[in-house]
């Protein structure tokens, strides 16, 4: 079992109340994703970061935004939630690659956070 | 382009029967390629990686192949069981710098059935 936790399992609001989706992992791992899934589709990245004040956007445009104040917190935060917000999100950590430089590519991810924007 | 295309999209089978899953891709340059199984509701797990050099690799009753000439993988589940029950997701990495690229798949929905 993977030790990162996400909260809230399931949340359900109503459009324009501002929610965070909160992300935590006691593995030490530097870098931090979340990814949005919708039933069916591939997994789109979303945000990352490579370490303690670090944070870029992924491949998929969100207006959400994200903070790494700390190694093992990683919040998704949305100001103004609207349905089109509506999905699954995983956060996920990778270690850093080996002394080596090997790098194998294994996320750890959560259990999800599904949002429902009423 | 960069894809990883799954097949089939979804798939049922008897409690203790054998099946197969398809991976097909064209990311360049390959480094490594991951299944991983998504049980309902949850985030996915890794069954196993395969890299450049190898061909065949085995978890269990879980079996993963990779043709790097094909650009494909499969896996392969023996004597199936009713918690195999899961979306399988296939991610290829390319050789990128820090940390290689990923390209998921849009995975494929097993269904075993008593």
């Amino acid at each position: 079992e993977a030790d990162i936790y996400q909260t809230p399992r399931y949340l359900v609001i109503g459009t324009g109340k501002k929610i965070t989706l909160e992300c935590s992992q006691t593995m030490g791992h530097d870098k931090m994703y979340w990814y949005q899934q919708d039933p069916g589709m591939e997994l789109h990245l979303i945000h990352y970061s490579y370490g303690v004040n670090s944070t870029e956007k992924g491949d998929l445009s969100s207006e959400s935004t994200v903070s790494r104040i700390r190694t093992e917190h990683f919040p998704l935060t949305l100001e103004s939630a609207r349905p089109s917000h509506t999905s699954q999100y995983l956060c996920a950590s990778s270690p850093r690659p080996d002394r080596l430089g090997g790098y194998t590519g294994e996320l750890f991810f959560g259990e999800g956070s599904r949002l429902t924007v009423l | 382009k960069n894809q990883v295309e799954q097949s089939p999209q979804s798939l049922i089978i008897l409690e203790g029967k054998n099946c197969t899953l398809q991976c097909n891709y064209t990311v360049s340059p390959f480094s490594n390629l991951r299944w991983y199984k998504q049980d309902t509701g949850r985030g996915p797990v890794s069954l196993t990686i395969m890299t450049f050099s190898e061909n065949t690799k085995s978890n269990g009753r879980y079996t993963a192949t990779l043709d790097a000439d094909t650009k494909q993988s499969s896996l392969h589940i023996t004597a199936s069981q009713l918690s195999d029950s899961a979306s399988y997701i296939c991610v290829v990495s390319d050789r990128g710098s820090t940390l290689g690229r990923l390209y998921f798949g849009r995975g494929t929905q097993l269904t075993v059935w008593p």
